[in-house]
């Protein structure tokens, strides 16, 4: 069965870093791309960036371009996204999704996780 | 910004059919990039429901279908039956923010 499991919630100071990883299974990870998304409470869900797992190609939203970076360990079948210099505004459940073909939708996703930036 | 705007609520009785509908600008749906709908319950991982505005995945019930004109998009539910109450919500690639936007998320209730 295809499915993308997240690490645990995380509770950060602000102006810290957060990584979170995202371990595919049951689909050939090296021919995907993998997303990630945010979802504050109460708010719209938000495009992080993704990654070309073959080849590690990245494209970041603008407004996170300056703090995040997305890595992908080919041999784990793990994405990877972390996001420097917290906030408490960046206080969210963080989505991976991987893109297996339907057209550039984002196929699978995992169940989230909890990023709590609070001092 | 440009966003993509879903009405905050539907509702309908088992078995009728229900509309949600999803509208951009000429920056995301305007300018010809694909929708896709997602359905979300709560506790669960986004599951996907139409590809590229009208498709549908293996597995999704032909209950649900996928509509595009012009700067909007729908998703029609037919033959509503309880388990379909859950949060959908609208994708798509706006060119002026250089990336993916969502829509706000429509919350379904089968009354």
């Amino acid at each position: 069965q295809m499915q993308l499991v997240q690490s645990g919630p995380e509770v950060k100071k602000p102006g810290t870093s957060v990584k979170v990883s995202c371990k595919a299974s049951g689909f050939t990870f090296t021919t995907s791309a993998v997303h990630w998304v945010r979802q504050p409470r109460g708010q719209r869900l938000e495009w992080i960036g993704g990654i070309v797992v073959a080849n590690g190609d990245t494209d970041y939203a603008p407004n996170f371009h300056e703090r995040v970076t997305i890595t992908r360990d080919m041999s784990t079948s793990t994405a990877y996204m972390e996001l420097t210099s917290l906030r408490s505004e960046d206080t969210a459940v963080y989505y991976c999704a991987t893109e297996l073909g339907s057209g550039n939708a984002f196929d699978i996703w995992g169940l989230g996780t909890v990023v709590t930036v609070s001092s | 910004q440009s966003v993509l705007t879903q009405p905050p609520s539907v509702s309908g009785a088992p078995g009728q059919t229900v509309t949600i509908s999803c509208t951009g600008s000429s920056s995301n749906i305007g300018a010809g990039y694909d929708v896709h709908w997602y359905q979300h319950l709560p506790g669960t991982a986004p599951k996907l429901l139409i590809y590229a505005n009208i498709n549908r995945p293996s597995g999704v019930p032909d209950r649900f279908s996928g509509s595009e004109s012009g700067t909007s998009a729908s998703l029609a539910i037919t033959g509503l039956q309880a388990e379909d109450e859950a949060v959908y919500f609208c994708q798509s690639y706006d060119s002026s923010l250089s990336g993916w936007v969502f829509g706000g998320g429509t919350k379904l209730t089968v009354l």
